[in-house]
């Protein structure tokens, strides 16, 4: 079945550091992909997509670029702040099942440090 | 600010108790969803509306109760819930079911203590 596998957190940088964190996934056919931010006390917040391979999604000096031929979708940052402490889930959509359905990874954690 | 406005922001109510969850999105879209996201993990799919009529339920208890009276709103009724179900409900939106590219939007949740 689909599935979406994050590296294993927690993730510690001092502020201004280059931020990669790996997302891998399985999916039949082509899925869309999107990176979401949950920042604490609050719900999830899209910070980017891409849905069609070779697609790079960018938000907020964040990226990230559909690569079909490693099934991943990496998410960089030049240089992190520390309000970009935060959790952040990969995740897919299942377009196969027509449910609208999100598999989601296990989840990120960031922490910046000043 | 969130589009998906979700009231309210926190809820404790006792095992015999029974509440509601609501969730309310102008943003005309016809697709409207449920999670279920316990600490340091990510949200589990609960229930799926399309058009107001409800498209999954993901096996959940009958303890919880989804309603959907009009397009923009979304309702969670609460019932004789346990422990375990202590966490932080998310509601979602998106355009349409099916639309696999377009992305869901979040509330910022209800965080549900029972005791």
């Amino acid at each position: 079945g689909n599935s979406v596998t994050q590296m294993e957190g927690p993730v510690t940088l001092s502020e201004e550091a280059f931020l990669t964190i790996n997302c891998t996934y399985t999916a039949t056919g082509y899925p869309s992909l999107f990176w979401y931010v949950q920042y604490p006390g609050e719900g999830l917040q899209l910070l980017l997509k891409a849905t069609k391979a070779d697609d790079k999604g960018s938000n907020k000096g964040f990226e990230a670029t559909y690569r079909k031929e490693t099934t991943s979708f990496h998410l960089e940052k030049g240089s992190v702040q520390v309000s970009d402490s935060a959790v952040y889930f990969c995740a897919l959509s299942d377009r196969s099942s027509n449910t609208g359905k999100l598999i989601f990874g296990q989840g990120t954690t960031l922490q910046v440090k000043p | 600010d969130t589009e998906v406005t979700q009231t309210p922001k926190h809820l404790v109510m006792g095992m015999t108790n029974k509440k509601s969850l609501k969730c309310e999105q102008h943003m005309g879209h016809r697709a409207m969803y449920w999670y279920k996201q316990k600490a340091k993990k990510p949200p589990e799919l609960m229930f799926v509306y399309s058009y107001e009529k409800l498209s999954i339920n993901e096996s959940v208890p009958s303890r919880f109760s989804p309603e959907c009276p009009n397009s923009s709103l979304l309702n969670l009724h609460l019932h004789a819930l346990q422990p375990e179900d202590s966490a932080l409900y998310l509601c979602a939106s998106s355009q349409v079911l099916g639309r696999e590219d377009q992305p869901q939007h979040f509330g910022d949740g209800t965080r549900l203590s029972i005791l």
